[in-house]
């Protein structure tokens, strides 16, 4: 089965720094790329970026770049996103997808900033 | 940036009913547009790729149309699961999502 596992829940302080990962099985990690999409509390998708596994490139929605980064390793499959000091505003889910239009997804990462 | 308009952004229908709902682009993103399925707290499901494919496992009372800056999806007789919220995306230049359409039972 195709699957993108990601990591737990988390609840940060503002300011504090933070990796979500995304776990690929089941399929060739690094022929599909992966993209991370937001989704604040009540509201729509929004695309932040994608990387391609296999040769770690990057491409950033004008949004998001420079407030994340999106990383991977193909040796275990693994493409993370971090922040270096979240915001009260990053507080939302975050949903890794895989390919070109994406499926599967991941089941979603919540993430909670609060002081 | 491409961006991506979809109406209307509620639509109230009963089941059974035939429901279509649109997705326009500000530029053409050619057949490269995708729909997909929220449900409340679960994660987006791919209904179609393609502009009209319709992903694996997907009933056929799903069908998608349209090409360029224009998109339509039709659900032919909307069943009770089917109550959601709908996204277009254009995967045409990078990606860009709808706003979204609510589907709520009248």
């Amino acid at each position: 089965e195709v699957q993108l596992v990601q990591s737990g829940a988390e609840v940060k302080k503002p300011g504090e720094s933070l990796r979500i990962s995304c776990k690929g099985s089941g399929y060739s990690f690094t022929r599909h790329w992966i993209s991370w999409v937001r989704q604040m509390p009540g509201k729509g998708l929004e695309w932040m970026g994608r990387i391609n596994p296999s040769d770690s490139y990057t491409n950033y929605s004008p949004s998001f770049q420079g407030h994340v980064t999106i990383s991977a390793d193909k040796s275990i499959s693994t493409a993370y996103l971090q922040w270096s000091s979240l915001k009260a505003s990053d507080t939302a889910m975050y949903y890794c997808a895989s390919a070109t239009w994406f499926d599967p997804w991941g089941q979603g990462t919540l993430v909670t900033v609060s002081s | 940036e491409i961006v991506m308009t979809q109406s209307p952004a509620t639509l109230s229908v009963s089941p059974g009913e035939r429901v279509t709902l649109s997705c326009r682009a500000s530029q053409s993103v050619s057949s490269n547009l995708a729909w997909y399925q929220q449900k409340p707290g679960q994660a987006p499901r791919l209904l179609i790729y393609g502009a009209s494919t319709r992903a694996t496992g997907i009933p056929a009372r799903f069908s998608g149309s349209g090409s360029g800056t224009e998109f339509t999806l039709t659900i032919s007789s909307l069943q009770s699961e089917d109550f959601a919220v709908y996204y277009c995306q254009q995967y045409n230049n990078w990606h860009t999502f709808g706003g979204g359409t609510k589907v709520e039972i009248k």
